[in-house]
């Protein structure tokens, strides 16, 4: 089982639905949780982080955590054309040791 | 406001040349990181400085060297450049290896390199 796992994708939504991402990790120490955006071309961007067991809003962002599964989700609502991207999920392990992060989803919102 | 620079940002190597990729970053980081981008593989980890004075391989480290000069500044060196070293090189900064647990890393702009 590899380490962080996503679902590649493509993932198409129609503008203006919610966007599912998803994320699986095998490290039950892991802590902390982040999703970054790429878009083509460009580098990754932290969009939202979390740590505890739950959901964590930021305007149209949720992520959402559930240890006991392993697995991490980012939904974006509302989503737009301009939230087409390469979202990349990424955890850190048990330990001070580098993030390891997921291949990436990548996202197309359709007009 | 500079975050994260490296240099250059654009390259085209020979097999065989040599080169060295500059990155800095100015939000007083503790660790520094060297990833490659590739189609279909996402970010690989190269090497890691958690800390001034401190290298460590990554996931793929053969064929790269680095260097942590200070704590602003870490390079990574192709010391013979192979067409499999054809990628995006991206540079990254955070308080330490894990992550801050609210910051993460930032990333710099990125380098394309083509080796031919």
């Amino acid at each position: 089982q590899k380490e962080v796992e996503q679902n590649s994708g493509p993932l198409s939504v129609p503008e203006g639905a919610i966007a599912s991402l998803n994320c699986t990790y095998s490290d039950r120490g892991s802590q902390s949780f982040f999703w970054y955006r790429q878009y083509s071309g460009k580098s990754p961007e932290l969009i939202m982080f979390i740590y505890s067991n739950g959901d964590k809003e930021d305007g149209r962002f949720t992520a959402q955590l559930n240890k006991a599964s392993q697995y991490v989700s980012l939904l974006i609502r509302d989503s737009q054309p301009s939230d087409s991207a390469t979202y990349l999920c990424a955890v850190n392990r048990a330990g001070n040791t580098p993030l390891v992060f997921g291949k990436g989803t990548r996202l197309s919102v359709i007009a | 406001n500079a975050g994260v620079t490296q240099t250059p940002k654009f390259q085209v190597l020979k097999t065989g040349q040599s080169m060295t990729l500059q990155c800095a970053q100015d939000m007083n980081h503790n660790s520094m990181y060297w990833y490659r981008q590739d189609p279909g593989m996402g970010l690989r980890l190269i090497y890691y400085s958690a800390s001034e004075g401190t290298t460590d391989k990554g996931e793929v480290p053969n064929g790269y060297n680095v260097s942590r000069l200070n704590k602003r500044e870490f390079s990574l060196r192709l010391e013979s450049a192979a067409p499999s070293q054809t990628s995006v090189y991206f540079c990254a900064s955070s308080e330490s290896p894990g992550g801050s647990w609210n910051y993460g890393y930032t990333f710099g702009s990125g380098t394309r390199l083509t080796v031919v």
